[in-house]
Parts: structure tokens; C-alpha cells; sequence
């Protein structure tokens, strides 16, 4: 069945280290999606990238980076620069132009 | 820029009962509008959408919802209830970048069903 990947389901670090979210999908999208989630925020645009190689900021993407290298992977790194890592990361693919967006079951992660 | 705005944070109806959780919405263009179910520690699933056409959509699970242009508002229905509708709503209003779109989500409406 074709969908999105998240990996790990829980993530637990350190203050101070950086930490990578996998995200894969084999739906053959063009455009894929992270976005942070809080309880009562919402969901919040991080990143998001249309084409391979090429990749655009969201609302919040200070303290995050990305990579576009391959058409179905999209990694998140939150780095140390991100004075509150700890949520909920959900990661999302469309087609091509208004489509509706497939999740992923999102990374919790947890940074003491 | 669009926003969203779910003005219920919490709602709780008893199983059979009628639902209607509300959604507005600002955006100048005609606006692609969404509905999205999420239960706890899971990912989205679309509901339903509307790009155009007949204002009254049907989605998934027995929703519906309807578009109103003059009241800016995209309200989620269901006729009756059951306990497994127990959930996190999300309407999101979407924007067309060219190859992509942006969608922007409210805060969310959680659902509580009494048996």
C-alpha cells in the first residue's frame, strides 16, 4: 500500500544535540510537508518542498533544516538553535497543485 | 495571508445526537477548504474537501459539510454521532503556490461522544 513513513514514532534527546526525523513516502508526490503540532496551536508549516533539490520555508522554520535529495525522502533536522523542540511532527506529501495532503502518523519528540 | 479560526476548543455530544462543528475562514480568493479527523497519537485523515462547484459536500464516515461564501464559514455536520467519531477535528484552508499548495490549519475542535 502506498503512504508516508515516520521514524522513529518516539525520539527522546538531550538538550543541545541535533536530531533527524525520517520521512519517506512511495506515492509518487512531488511536494511533501512538515509540520509541527502543539496542543490548542494547531498545526504549523516548518518547511515545505515542491521539486527535488529545492525546498522553502514555512511559518516557523527558525531552529529546523531540511533536504530534498530524493523524491521520496524528506528529512527534518531540529537543530540546537530551536528553543522549544519538544512536539508532536507530522510529516505530509500532495500530488500536484490543490490536492488534499496525506500524513504520515508523526515523530513525538521529547528534548529534557 | 488566510487564517482559520475553529472557535470551539472543546465539544462534547451524546452518541445518536447531531453535530455541527464550525469553521471561518479568511482568505481574498475563492478558497480550497478541508476538513481533517485525527485521533490520538496519529496522523490526518481527510474528511472532505471543497474546491468548487455544489456547496454541500459529502466526505467519508457520514460527514458533510457546507460552504457558505457570505458568512466566510465551511461548518462540519453529522447527523448522528457514534462513539468511534471521538476525535480532533481540523479545518484548513488551502492556497495554490503553483506546483504546490500551502494549507493553513485551525487550532482544532476535540470531540467528546458520551455513551
Amino acid at each position: 500500500d502506498g503512504g508516508i513513513t515516520q521514524s522513529p514514532k518516539y525520539l527522546f534527546r538531550k538538550e543541545g544535540q541535533n536530531v533527524t526525523l525520517s520521512c519517506e513516502q512511495n506515492l509518487n508526490h512531488d511536494a511533501m510537508y512538515w509540520y509541527r503540532q502543539d496542543p490548542g496551536q494547531g498545526l504549523r508549516l516548518i518547511y515545505y518542498s515542491q521539486i527535488v533539490n529545492d525546498f522553502q520555508k514555512g511559518d516557523i522554520a527558525e531552529g529546523y533544516s531540511v533536504s530534498r535529495e530524493k523524491k521520496e525522502s524528506f528529512p527534518l533536522t531540529v537543530t540546537s538553535a530551536q528553543k522549544n523542540p519538544t512536539a508532536f511532527y507530522l510529516c505530509a506529501s500532495l500530488d500536484r497543485g490543490v490536492s488534499p495532503l496525506h500524513f504520515g502518523n508523526g515523530t513525538r519528540l521529547t528534548v529534557t | 495571508a488566510q487564517s482559520v479560526t475553529q472557535p470551539d476548543i472543546h465539544i462534547t455530544v451524546s452518541e445518536g445526537a447531531s453535530l455541527e462543528l464550525r469553521c471561518n475562514y479568511s482568505y481574498g480568493a475563492t478558497p480550497y477548504l478541508f476538513w481533517y479527523v485525527q485521533s490520538p497519537g496519529q496522523g490526518l485523515q481527510l474528511l472532505l474537501k471543497y474546491f468548487s462547484g455544489d456547496t454541500l459536500v459529502q466526505g467519508i464516515k457520514g460527514f458533510e459539510a457546507e460552504f457558505k461564501r457570505s458568512q466566510s464559514s465551511f461548518n462540519l455536520r453529522k447527523p448522528s454521532v457514534h462513539w468511534s467519531d471521538a476525535a480532533e477535528y481540523f479545518c484548513a484552508v488551502g492556497v495554490n503556490t503553483g506546483t504546490a499548495s500551502k494549507l493553513t490549519f485551525g487550532t482544532g475542535t476535540r470531540l467528546q461522544v458520551m455513551l
